[in-house]
């Protein structure tokens, strides 16, 4: 069972340079979400969108876009990177609608902005 | 400004050594309190949801309580494999999850 797949787990990325991390899931869950980790912060939102053809902003939005392709996909583009986005980003899947708590994460995809 | 606040931020014990790890919450309209375990690369695995006071959870090793203003995750004689940051959050009725910073426990051999 693949659960939350997350690609790439490791970028290096250059300030200004663009990309894309993909998540999917396939347990068939309405709810996605995609959060940053950080020393000293703990997980924040960045996104979230709650069924098919909907997104919302989270806590930390600035800098990111998303694309929900279809159920079981969601996408986290940075169009311009900067250092401060260097992080883990998780994303992660709930069967209920916006935001429940019971929520399964992906392994994480680790950036580093230079 | 809701808030979830974790303590310690770091524990040791030794195996069969019992503790206990703390979530306190300044949450307004807490939904549910949820306990999370991160190993060390991976992402958080959901382990309990608390919905009111009083409440328990038992799980293995692990016992999650709830009053009005904090949980506690119990440990009772943990064993190596235990190790790992133990994360909590806290849903608002505004459905967003505010995560604590998490434990990180060492259980030693």
């Amino acid at each position: 069972n693949a659960g939350v797949t997350q690609t790439p787990k490791f970028q290096v990325l250059k300030t200004g340079q663009s990309m894309t991390l993909q998540c999917a899931q396939d347990m068939n869950h309405n709810s996605m979400y995609w959060y940053r980790q950080d020393p000293g912060m703990g997980l924040r939102l960045i996104y979230y969108s709650a069924s098919e053809g909907t997104t919302d902003k989270g806590e930390v939005p600035n800098g990111y876009n998303v694309s929900r392709l279809n159920k079981r996909e969601f996408s986290l583009r940075l169009e311009s990177a900067a250092p401060s986005q260097t992080s883990v980003y998780f994303c992660a899947s709930s069967s209920g609608t916006a935001n429940t708590g019971e929520l399964f994460f992906g392994e994480g995809s680790r950036l580093t902005v230079l | 400004e809701d808030q979830v606040t974790q303590s310690p931020e770091a524990l040791r014990l030794q195996e069969g050594e019992s503790s206990s790890l703390n979530c306190s919450y300044t949450v307004s309209g807490l939904r549910g309190l949820f306990w999370y375990r991160q190993d060390p690369g991976k992402g958080p695995e959901f382990l309990f949801t608390l919905y009111s006071a009083g409440e328990e959870k038992e799980k293995e090793r692990l016992k999650a309580t709830l009053t009005k203003k904090e949980s506690f995750l119990h440990i009772t004689a943990p064993k190596p494999e235990d190790s790992a940051t133990y994360l909590c959050a806290g849903e608002t009725s505004g459905s967003r999850l505010t995560f604590g910073e998490g434990t990180q426990l060492t259980v030693n051999p």
